[in-house]
């Protein structure tokens, strides 16, 4: 059974970091892209950062793009989002998500979901 | 403002069909495929259709997908409370190599 397990998210003041995690297990991580989406109180899923299966390939939504970045640690099954700058709106609820399919080709989609983690920007 | 437009919300009573609807352009829709997802708030979403129509394991054959051109369709029979979530469409976009979601679709089964 393929699991997603988020960590390490919480409260932090605007202008502060945080590493948020997603432990694998279930499947050969190495093998697929894997994705952050996040959804603010209130407010529709939104993807933010995705991640090729060797870590050579990373992309990001306008709204985060140079204050966070994606890394994964396949040795370890884990997957990462390295938080910085980060502000009020960036407050929600923040999911991994596996990929499956090829997105190149045009068939990708989010195959399996961590159930996910409550990140807090507050002063 | 989504990349994909889907509506706010619908309604149907319990038995009866509703379909949902996502629009999207030629850079993501009209050349990808789209794959659907139920979100129960504060639980994990769950991958509802793939690949345009496909159902993964162990979801009902009440649920079915299509897509034409570069609008995709999700239908629901029998409605349930059960079925009462939020359901996002999403694909690839090929011009920004990044995932796009629709807005989300609130269903309420009266």
């Amino acid at each position: 059974e393929v699991q997603l397990v988020e960590s390490g998210g919480g409260l932090v003041q605007p202008g502060g970091s945080l590493r948020l995690s997603c432990a694998a297990s279930g499947l050969t991580f190495r093998s697929y892209w894997m994705h952050w989406v996040r959804q603010a109180p209130g407010k529709s899923l939104v993807w933010i950062s995705r991640i090729t299966t060797d870590g050579s390939g990373t992309g990001y939504a306008d709204s985060v793009k140079g204050r966070f970045t994606i890394s994964r640690d396949n040795a370890k099954n884990t997957l990462y989002l390295q938080m910085n700058s980060l502000r009020a709106e960036d407050t929600a609820v923040y999911y991994c998500a596996l990929g499956l399919g090829y997105c190149s080709g045009g068939t990708c989609y989010l195959g399996y979901w961590g159930q996910g983690i409550l990140v807090t920007v507050s002063s | 403002q989504s990349v994909l437009t889907q509506p706010p919300s619908v309604s149907a009573a319990p038995g009866q069909k509703v379909t949902i609807s996502c629009s999207g352009s030629s850079s993501n829709i009209g050349n990808n495929h789209v794959s659907w997802y139920q979100h129960l708030p504060g639980t994990a979403p769950k991958l509802l259709i793939y690949e345009n129509n496909k159902r993964p394991s162990g979801i009902p054959d009440r649920f079915s997908g299509s897509k034409s051109d570069t609008s995709a369709t999700l239908g629901i029979t029998g409605l349930q409370t059960g079925d009462e979530a939020d359901y996002y469409c999403g694909t690839w976009d090929s011009s920004l190599s990044v995932w796009v979601f629709g807005g989300g679709t609130k269903l309420t089964v009266l």
